[in-house]
């Protein structure tokens, strides 16, 4: 089946600094959602991203299906964007199923 | 706009007993999904629900098993329960079967 694979599965960076964690994917996909999950578990819809860039604030995303990768970019990091974001694909193998990555764990210190 | 909810928050089961949990979707979609998260795992696609049939699924036995209604909510039961079934069960709701997903706030289950 598909492999997600995620990195780095942990970051520590100081208030302020930027960031940038990546996504393969090891076949082709329908879709692609970035999440941040919450210390409480609660899964945050980042971007939905299938191809292509986007921006929201001090994030953005770009997808490119063809070389099965994406990249979340974290600008000027809060403290509050710690916790652990997770990679998912969709694909459709006759019905149509999510993959998730492991995760980055992202602690940002004050 | 209610997002998506579940229902109960927290539950504690014994090892064999069974057990049902709810997820009401986001208000305009059609479609669940049913996720298990084990603590320090990635969430694990266990099956989506859309016209009130279960259309894909994932790597579970059949002691887990779902159902959908005509208002579009859904049933996740497990059967038998596990030491190992102890996880987080997240519910995602998307505007078709390759729409956006957003998720609820999940329900804890420890099995003793």
């Amino acid at each position: 089946g598909i492999q997600v694979e995620q990195s780095p599965p942990d970051l520590i960076l100081q208030e302020g600094a930027n960031s940038t964690l990546r996504c393969n994917f090891s076949d082709s996909v329908n879709n692609l959602q970035w999440f941040h999950q919450n210390p409480w578990g609660q899964l945050i819809n980042l971007f939905y991203i299938p191809s292509g860039t986007k921006q929201n604030g001090r994030l953005s995303a770009t997808t490119v299906a063809t070389e099965r990768y994406s990249l979340l970019y974290i600008s000027s990091s809060q403290t509050t964007d710690s916790g652990v974001y997770f990679c998912a694909v969709g694909l459709n193998t006759g019905g149509f199923k999510t993959i998730f990555g492991a995760g980055t764990r992202l602690f940002v210190k004050a | 706009d209610a997002g998506v909810t579940q229902s109960p928050t927290h539950l504690i089961k014994t090892r064999g007993q069974q057990v049902t949990l709810r997820c009401s979707p986001k208000s305009g979609h059609d479609t669940v999904s049913w996720y298990q998260q084990a603590l320090g795992q990635g969430p694990q696609f266990i099956f989506q629900y859309y016209e009130e049939e279960e259309r894909q699924r994932g790597n579970f036995p059949d002691r887990f098993s779902g159902h959908q209604f005509p208002n579009y909510s859904s049933e996740l039961n497990v059967n038998a329960l596990l030491l190992g079934d102890s996880a987080l069960y997240l519910c995602a709701s998307s505007p078709g079967q390759i729409g956006e997903q957003f998720f609820g706030p999940g329900t804890r289950l420890t099995v003793l």
